[in-house]
């Protein structure tokens, strides 16, 4: 069974580093992309961008270039998504999703991650 | 970047009603590549449709897409309470970036 499991919720404070994590398992980690994706309270989804745990290639939306780093541990099969310094507009839901290419659908997501960044 | 506009941005219907999604990109989407998701509070999207038309695996029959070009449809034929839930087109080309639409809520009436 094709499982995307994600690190619990946080809370941190403006200015501090975070970095979340998505394991898979049930599937060969290294043969398909993991996207990440973020939702607002109570608002849509935005692509933050993409990588591929085979090689690290990584590509990201120009929205998030900069602003996060996206990275993955393939003897771990996890992917991860790091701030370096928080924001309060960084508060969202983060999600990880398997696609199994670079133009392809998200077929499998994680349960999400809460991300609170509060003074 | 293309820039997927969903209408409407809410949809009231009972049911065993038709619902009919539309979904507009601000260009050509490549080789179809349209995906539509489902969205229920609390829960993780779900993939429902890929290459515009296809159903993803578990898919009920009742959900089909259409379209190709610019414009682009999800129709659920008869509506299910388990229906109601927001609803996000995705086109997935060559060149980042994924852009999802805004969504479009299905309530009950």
């Amino acid at each position: 069974e094709v499982q995307l499991v994600q690190s619990g919720a946080e809370v941190k404070k403006p200015g501090e580093s975070l970095k979340i994590s998505c394991k898979g398992s049930g599937y060969s980690f290294t043969s398909y992309w993991i996207g990440w994706v973020r939702q607002m309270p109570g608002k849509g989804l935005e692509w933050m961008g993409i990588i591929y745990p085979g090689d690290s290639d990584t590509r990201y939306s120009p929205s998030f270039q900069g602003q996060v780093t996206i990275s993955a541990d393939k003897s771990i099969s996890t992917a991860y998504l790091q701030w370096s310094s928080l924001k309060a507009s960084d508060t969202a839901m983060y999600y990880c999703a398997r696609e199994i290419a670079a133009a392809a659908p998200f077929d499998y997501w994680g349960q999400g991650t809460l991300v609170t960044v509060s003074s | 970047e293309i820039v997927l506009t969903q209408s409407p941005g809410t949809l009231s219907l009972s049911p065993g009603e038709r619902a009919t999604l539309s979904c507009r990109a601000s260009q050509s989407v490549s080789s179809s590549y349209l995906a539509w998701y489902q969205q229920k509070p609390g829960q993780a999207p779900r993939l429902l449709i890929y290459g515009a038309s296809s159903r993803a695996t578990g898919i009920p029959d009742r959900f089909s897409g259409s379209g190709s070009g610019t414009d682009f449809t999800l129709t659920i034929s008869r509506l299910e309470p388990e229906d109601f839930a927001v609803y996000y087109c995705q086109q997935y080309g060559s060149s980042p970036p994924d852009t999802f639409g805004q969504g479009t809520k299905l309530e009950i009436k």
